[in-house]
């Protein structure tokens, strides 16, 4: 089976500041991995994603993202947050070892940027 | 995203009443996507469809029931709808095209209430 966990229900960062919005997952080979952010009254909007490859991914608007194998991680990273980076944030996870087609999503990470 | 639409934007509705949601694409996507957001539990699959004759269950499929009309079209039912589907509901594409795992494109989300 494949999941993933979000520990933090909310991040709470001043502007400026180096931000991360943790991400685990767990699945029984090796995981493709997203992040998508929901901005207010908005659907989704994709951020990034891990296939192969370097671990280091770099996405929209700044964001970047590590897979960590050993740690089974994909935290999401940002040097320097703004006000505007206030959002939801979802991580999601596809073990595409296992024949399942769809992704599974985190609950959610509220990100709040305090100016 | 304006190219995903979802109708209605805002449904209240009374217990035991047949409900449905639909979806319009106009990207020209084979796969579409019906997830519901309830707060803490982050978005959780219906159903899915990678093409017109191929629909899935997801890991929330009782009580829901599709039909994919068309490639652009993906409807959402309650036969009966009951209190605890008041939720925030999503309508997405992907192209399967190239990666197996390219982005998926979210719509602006029905919020269904069900008194």
């Amino acid at each position: 089976a494949q999941s993933v966990a979000q520990p933090e229900d909310q991040v709470n960062v001043a502007e400026g500041n180096p931000l991360t919005v943790k991400c685990t997952y767990s699945v029984s080979g090796n995981p493709y991995l997203f992040w998508y952010v929901q901005y207010p009254n908005r659907g989704l909007q994709f951020l990034l994603k891990y296939i192969t490859g370097d671990n280091l991914v770099k996405g929209s608007y700044g964001f970047e993202a590590e897979f960590n194998k050993s740690q089974t991680s994909f935290h999401l990273k940002k040097p320097s947050a703004l006000v505007s980076d206030s959002a939801l944030y979802f991580c999601a996870v596809r073990d595409p070892n296992t024949g399942r087609r769809a992704l599974t999503f985190g609950s959610g990470t509220r990100l709040q940027v305090q100016p | 995203d304006a190219d995903v639409t979802q109708t209605p934007r805002n449904r209240i509705t009374k217990t035991g009443k047949r409900i449905m949601l639909e979806c319009s694409q106009t990207k020209g996507h084979d796969r579409m996507y019906w997830y519901r957001q309830d707060p803490g539990l982050g978005l959780r699959l219906i159903y899915y469809s990678f093409d017109v004759k191929d629909i899935n269950k997801g890991e929330i499929s009782d009580g829901y029931s599709v039909s994919r009309q068309a490639q652009a079209k993906f409807s959402l039912s309650l036969e009966s709808a009951i209190p605890n589907q008041t939720a925030l509901y999503f309508c997405a594409t992907s192209d399967p095209s190239g990666s197996p795992d390219n982005e998926q494109f979210f719509g602006p989300g029905t919020r269904l209430t069900v008194l």
